[in-house]
């Protein structure tokens, strides 16, 4: 059985800060690694993905990948009240399946 | 522009009577996912299309059914729903199979059941 682990949260951290996600998974053949942003009451929107050891920068969001210890994980610089949302990791690959097996998110609040 | 879109975006059912949820796609992307997602839980794989192949997850009920007519469009059937049914649904699409594929997501279909 494939786990995405998270912490629910929630996180609390102060605008203009760093928040910093982790996710852990079990599968040591996963391949590609997600994450998703998802406001209350609607869908997952992808933020990032990344699939190799190492640092994966776009904008002010940062992604960390390492495989060896199996651990992804998300920074959010310079955070914005709007950045506040459930963060979704999610992981694919692995025996050949397609879809993706979710974390339950960890839910973020940015406070003003 | 080129989307995913989910109709209703809400739906009521009363307990066993049938429900249709639909999802079409303009992005021309040849794999269609259906998730569950229940509250504050992670969304879960119900099943997917990769064209004209289904793909059943293992644990999913036999209560849900999927139908893809063509490329654009694809039908979560609900035969008889009971009260654990009631989730928000969520169609995604990939351009292909495999690994490394972003997904997209429609914005879901939440489903109530009376």
């Amino acid at each position: 059985q494939k786990e995405v682990e998270q912490n629910s949260g929630p996180l609390s951290v102060p605008e203009g800060a760093i928040a910093s996600l982790n996710c852990t998974y079990s599968d040591r053949g996963s391949q590609s690694f997600f994450w998703y942003r998802q406001y209350s009451g609607k869908s997952p929107e992808l933020i990032m993905s990344i699939y190799s050891n190492g640092d994966k920068e776009d904008g002010r969001f940062t992604a960390q990948l390492n495989k060896a210890s199996q651990y992804v994980s998300l920074l959010i610089r310079d955070s914005q009240p709007s950045d506040s949302a459930t963060y979704l990791c999610a992981v694919n690959g692995g025996g050949g399946a397609d879809g993706l097996t979710f974390g339950k998110g960890t839910h973020l609040i940015i406070q003003p | 522009d080129a989307m995913v879109i989910q109709n209703p975006r809400y739906q009521v059912t009363q307990f066993g009577k049938p429900v249709t949820l639909s999802c079409s796609q303009t992005l021309n992307h040849n794999v269609m996912y259906w998730y569950q997602q229940k509250s504050s839980q992670a969304p879960k794989l119900l099943f997917h299309y990769y064209d004209k192949d289904f793909n059943n997850e293992a644990d999913t009920p036999d209560n849900f059914q999927s139908r893809r007519p063509n490329t654009s469009f694809c039908f979560l059937d609900i035969r008889s729903p009971g009260l654990g049914d009631a989730a928000m649904y969520l169609c995604a699409t990939s351009r292909e199979q495999g690994t490394g594929q972003p997904q997209h997501f429609g914005d879901g279909t939440r489903l109530s059941i009376l």
